[in-house]
């Protein structure tokens, strides 16, 4: 089985501060981890993802995430947020001997302040 | 890339009724999925195809619910004798998955049961 938490349901920063959305996964084998963005009343957007290799991603719009396996954690990063940024942010994990369906975390929703 | 596109976008039917959303994938791709997304919540999985065959299903998925993808191309997913418990945002999403690729998502169908 696999299942991912985000446990934060929100994360409030100023513009120009480093933000971080917190995300840890659970599988039987090895991963494949994604951070995906949704604006209101819109699709998810795809932001980055880790298959193999660094354990440090990066991605679209300055985003970032380490992987780290022995804390089975992929937090997603950017080192200075922008008010744009404010939106919802959603981890979600493919084990990859598994089923090819992805399980989606509950979301973070991230407010970043003026 | 045109992306993926989703009709209609907004639905209000009265209960008991049915109803039918559509899903335009991007061309190439050979994986489609139907997600439902409630409010607080993330994606969950409803059902998918590679190319016509339908290939899983969710538990999610009762007897209501019928998925189809006639020809590989563009997908349906109908909903019969709605309730009020199927109020949601229905998400189309599609993909490569050889190697693994992240999903693209449509902008979603909401569908409000009056």
């Amino acid at each position: 089985a696999q299942s991912v938490a985000q446990p934060e349901d929100q994360v409030n920063v100023a513009e120009g501060n480093p933000l971080t959305v917190k995300c840890t996964y659970s599988v039987s084998g090895n991963p494949y981890l994604f951070w995906y963005v949704q604006y209101p009343n819109r699709g998810l957007q795809f932001l980055l993802k880790y298959i193999t290799g660094d354990n440090l991603v990066k991605g679209s719009y300055g985003f970032e995430a380490e992987f780290n396996k022995s804390q089975t954690s992929f937090h997603l990063k950017k080192p200075s947020a922008l008010v744009s940024d404010s939106a919802l942010y959603f981890c979600a994990v493919r084990d990859i001997g598994g089923s090819y369906i992805p399980t989606f975390g509950r979301g973070t929703s991230l407010i970043v302040h003026p | 890339d045109t992306g993926v596109s989703q009709d209609p976008r907004h639905k209000i039917t009265k209960r008991g009724q049915n109803v039918t959303f559509r899903c335009d994938p991007i061309s190439e791709h050979n994986r489609l999925y139907w997600y439902r997304q409630t409010l607080g919540q993330g994606p969950e999985f409803l059902t998918y195809f590679q190319n016509e065959a339908q290939l899983e299903k969710s538990r999610l998925l009762s007897d209501r619910f019928s998925a189809e993808r006639p020809k590989g191309s563009f997908s349906t997913l109908e909903i019969q004798r709605t309730e009020q418990g199927d109020s949601a945002m229905y998400l189309c999403a599609s993909s490569f998955d050889s190697p693994p690729q992240p999903q693209h998502f449509g902008d979603g169908t909401r569908l409000s049961i009056l």
